[in-house]
């Protein structure tokens, strides 16, 4: 099975940082990578897909980029609402896995 | 509006068996992929088991293969997952989503196994 490793694990941050997040596989996954958010007590939500391509109505200060073994999110200026646990997600080939989130964390 | 209503969780003693549910509505379900989530209390997300819209390729995480069962029923828009010999490592918040072809959109509110004696 691919493994995902997500770092950091958690994160401390302030409004208006730029955080990034990265996760690598153990081997290549073309781009079939997406990127979701989780707040406590939710469902996960899709930012991501394919690596890059921005999910309709997720805020444009989310960007995502990578291809084969390296991904990343990138939040450029945080808002209130983006504290959270973010979670990558292979889709390249089963068994799909997950990395094992980062919680952001309000510094 | 796409719906995804889980159901069928609840208490369940170690080795028995429990049937979920996923009932969707507001898209056509067999033009779709669909997947099982968990998440146990406090833990990451867990990917668990992914069907395609005609049944045709279906996934496995290691840690239930051979124990559990997706299955669907496009006829009636809904999606199973027979779980059998549960754990109590098989205890969290079972999650079904939509597979878009690009990203997984939708997903349920989850329904919960607790696995104890």
């Amino acid at each position: 099975a691919i493994q995902m490793t997500q770092s950091p694990s958690s994160l401390s941050a302030s409004v208006g940082d730029r955080v990034t997040i990265t996760c690598r596989a153990s081997q290549g996954i073309r781009n079939d990578l997406g990127w979701y958010q989780q707040k406590p007590g939710k469902a996960p939500k899709l930012l991501i897909y394919a690596a890059s391509s921005l999910q309709s109505g997720v805020p444009s200060r989310f960007s995502g980029s990578g291809s084969g073994t390296d991904f990343t999110l990138t939040i450029s200026s945080l808002q209130p609402e983006d504290f959270a646990t973010y979670y990558c997600l292979q889709d390249y080939n089963y068994p799909h896995t997950f990395g094992q989130g980062t919680k952001l964390e309000i510094k | 509006e796409v719906q995804l209503v889980e159901s069928g969780g609840g208490l369940v003693q170690p080795g028995r068996s429990l049937r979920l549910s996923c009932a969707a509505s507001g898209f056509t379900f067999d033009d779709y992929a669909m997947h099982w989530v968990r998440q146990a209390p406090g833990k990451g997300l867990e990917w668990v088991s992914g069907i395609s819209w005609n049944s045709g390729s279906i996934g496995y995480a290691d840690s239930v293969k051979g124990r559990f069962t997706i299955s669907r029923d496009n006829a009636k828009n809904s999606l199973y997952l027979q779980m059998n010999s549960l754990r109590a490592e098989d205890t969290a918040l079972y999650y079904c989503a939509k597979d878009k072809g690009g990203g997984w959109y939708d997903w349920g509110q989850g329904t919960l196994v607790t696995v104890s004696s």
